[in-house]
């Protein structure tokens, strides 16, 4: 049973432009929601992430946008870039437990 | 600086010939992690260390098993690969205790079954 729901499944970007990741969880118990970037032959680099008293985060070029009523999270990449090509996965945690369940990812590709 | 690392990185075993993947980590987190990570596919837990307390996924075959001889490093044993285990197997840390702590995530080892 997949606890975190994500869409796309793929993603292909122009240089510039917006690159807008969706997932959905159930849980009301999450209460942590990383984002990891992993690149072919890497492991998943934490990216950025939020907890659900908050609505935005922003780091840099990356936002997450979170919706507590819908159960519903974004990572959405300003001024996408080639090197932003890998695959993201979106996670959820409970609190004060690390049983992290995973998203199925989402291939971005940036072509210049 | 402080990681998760992962030797080797790739491995080459034969079918039913135990294989033996280590990890070692200098963050000093008292929680360590095995996934499974088959191409296109997100990572799948194995099972999980808080401390010296195991911690095995119900659908985890018998096949695979761990051990955490000290903070500092975990193996996971395969006993008998098969073909379908043929994947990454990634090693992670996280300091449990702490509520929002992320998992810190080793390049993996990619694991080969002829």
């Amino acid at each position: 049973q997949q606890q975190v729901k994500q869409s796309p499944q793929s993603l292909i970007v122009q240089k510039g432009g917006i690159s807008i990741i969706n997932c959905a969880y159930e849980n009301t118990a999450f209460d942590y929601f990383p984002w990891y970037q992993q690149f072919p032959g890497k492991g998943p680099a934490l990216l950025i992430a939020i907890r659900p008293d908050v609505s935005e985060k922003k780091e840099g070029r990356f936002t997450i946008s979170f919706n507590k009523s819908a159960k519903q999270f974004s990572l959405h990449i300003m001024d996408s870039q080639p090197g932003d090509s890998a695959t993201y996965f979106c996670a959820a945690t409970p609190y004060n437990n690390n049983d992290m369940r995973f998203g199925a990812g989402t291939r971005l590709t940036v072509k210049p | 600086d402080a990681m998760v690392i992962q030797n080797p990185r790739y491995q080459v075993t034969q079918f039913g010939k135990p294989v033996t993947l280590s990890c070692s980590q200098t963050l000093n987190h008292n929680v360590m992690y095995w996934y499974q990570q088959k191409s296109s596919q997100a990572p799948k837990l194995l099972f999980h260390y808080y401390d010296k307390d195991f911690n095995n996924e119900a659908d985890t075959p018998d096949n695979f098993q761990s051990r955490r001889p000290n903070t500092s490093f975990c193996f996971l044993d395969i006993r008998s690969p098969g073909l379908g285990d043929a994947a990454m197997y990634l090693c992670a840390t996280s300091r449990k205790g702490f509520s929002n702590q992320p998992q810190h995530f080793g390049d993996g080892t990619r694991l080969s079954i002829l």
